[in-house]
């Protein structure tokens, strides 16, 4: 079955410190994206591609990056990690086809900034 | 640009109760609207969506959402809780592009 899957699972790191979330889709979309989730916040869009070398920015996007060199693969990286970057990281992904923009999630990354 | 209001953050029910999770939306387009669940230390799943058509919209494990325009509003309904939707629920709405913009949530709390 296809899926998406994200690592690590949990990652506790330092101040200052690069830091890069892996995520993995088999179901050969072309969209994909990243949103942190914070209490209270619900889930807020960092970035998202619509393909291979595209990348946008979104609403919180600073301090990480993105890059699209395959279908399969959209990391994102914390360039100098901070103490307000500690949230629950989710990957996701959907079909072009269509309007109906139905996103499918990863099973989160917990990311501890100490 | 889209936005989603739920309304009540923490909702609690008693088991076999009627669950209302209220969702209100604004949207520039007409919206393609969402509903996910999300289990302790679990990823976002469907259970429901509106795309065009019947505005009533069943989903799974139950729960039912109908979209009226005229109030902007996509709330969600089961007739009967039970224990195992104990869960956080957020609404999402679709614009022109292939984005989503989520709600802040609703914690759901089945009471026995």
């Amino acid at each position: 079955d296809a899926e998406i899957t994200q690592s690590p699972r949990h990652k506790i790191t330092e101040t200052g410190r690069q830091v890069t979330l892996a995520c993995h889709q088999t179901w050969n979309h072309n969209n994909m994206f990243w949103y942190r989730q914070d209490l209270g916040h619900g889930l807020r869009l960092i970035h998202y591609s619509y393909g291979v070398q595209d990348t946008n920015k979104g609403e919180v996007s600073d301090g990480y990056s993105v890059s699209r060199s395959n279908t399969e693969d959209l990391p994102l990286t914390l360039e100098s990690a901070a103490s307000s970057q500690t949230s629950v990281y989710f990957c996701a992904s959907s079909e072009t086809s269509g309007r109906v923009r139905e996103q499918f999630f990863g099973p989160g990354t917990r990311l501890t900034v100490l | 640009a889209q936005s989603v209001t739920q309304l009540g953050s923490h909702v609690s029910v008693s088991e076999g109760a009627l669950v209302l999770l209220r969702c209100n939306y604004s949207s520039s387009v007409p919206p393609y609207l969402f509903w996910y669940v999300q289990y302790p230390n679990q990823g976002l799943q469907l259970l429901l969506k509106y795309t065009t058509g019947a505005t009533l919209v069943k989903g799974i494990n139950g729960f039912e959402a109908e979209f009226k325009k005229s109030e902007t509003s996509f709330h969600l309904t089961k007739p009967s809780a039970h224990m195992s939707d104990a869960a956080e629920y957020f609404c999402a709405v679709s614009g022109s592009a292939r984005q989503l913009t989520f709600g802040s949530g609703t914690q759901l709390t089945v009471l026995p």
